[in-house]
């Protein structure tokens, strides 16, 4: 069955320093991968997407991820946090049902917080 | 280009009282979907449906329901609310159901 493990609930940065955020998944089959944000009381925001092009996938924001297939893992990564990279982020895996529909199965997500 | 859009932005109910929270998918896109986000319980998928019928249902009782019409515009009926129904329910959508989903800013259901 698919599934995908955030591994860190809460991760705690500094602004300008670097944010690493984890995520795990199982698929049977290759499978379509998203990041999206989730600012306070917002709906949620596309960051990015890998559908088995590159294995670095660049996204809005200066956010980027990369998908390792022998680790099963596609981590979130971006060089400096500004303070407005505060918020929830979530990973999700796209699961493929017959006749060619698909839903997303979402990670618990990871909240971010920058300080000053 | 509009986002997706979703009315009301908050919703204010007592226990056993039925809500209808309403969703506008991005023109061209069909399919709808909708979860529940609910404080410790992650985003949890409801209903999904793609020109007009109901593709696929997560693990809810059958008072959650809903509707797509004509438009694609879609529907979320929740009957006999209960306090444990208070979340934030976040309406996506894409063009087909093999895409990413887009979401809307959700509305804020509160039970009392």
């Amino acid at each position: 069955a698919q599934s995908v493990t955030q591994l860190d609930s809460h991760v705690s940065v500094s602004e300008g320093t670097p944010v690493l955020l984890r995520c795990n998944y199982s698929s049977s089959y290759s499978p379509s991968l998203f990041w999206y944000v989730q600012h306070p009381n917002k709906g949620l925001q596309l960051l990015l997407k890998y559908t088995s092009a590159a294995t670095l996938v660049k996204g809005i924001n200066g956010f980027e991820a990369e998908f390792k297939k022998s680790e099963t893992s596609f981590h979130l990564t971006k060089p400096s946090a500004h303070m407005s990279d505060a918020a929830e982020y979530f990973c999700v895996v796209s699961v493929a049902f017959s006749g060619g529909y698909n839903k997303l199965i979402f990670g618990a997500g990871t909240r971010l917080a920058v300080h000053p | 280009e509009a986002g997706v859009t979703q009315s009301p932005t908050h919703l204010i109910k007592t226990r056993g009282q039925q809500a209808t929270l309403r969703c506008s998918p991005i023109s061209g896109h069909t399919s709808v979907y909708w979860y529940q986000q609910a404080l410790g319980l992650g985003l949890q998928f409801l209903l999904w449906y793609d020109e007009g019928e109901e593709r696929n249902r997560g693990n809810f009782p059958p008072r959650f329901s809903g509707r797509q019409f004509p438009n694609y515009s879609s529907e979320l009926n929740v009957n006999a609310l209960e306090l444990e129904d208070s979340a934030l329910y976040l309406c996506a959508s894409s063009p087909g159901g093999y895409n990413e989903q887009f979401f809307g800013p959700g509305t804020r259901l509160t039970v009392l």
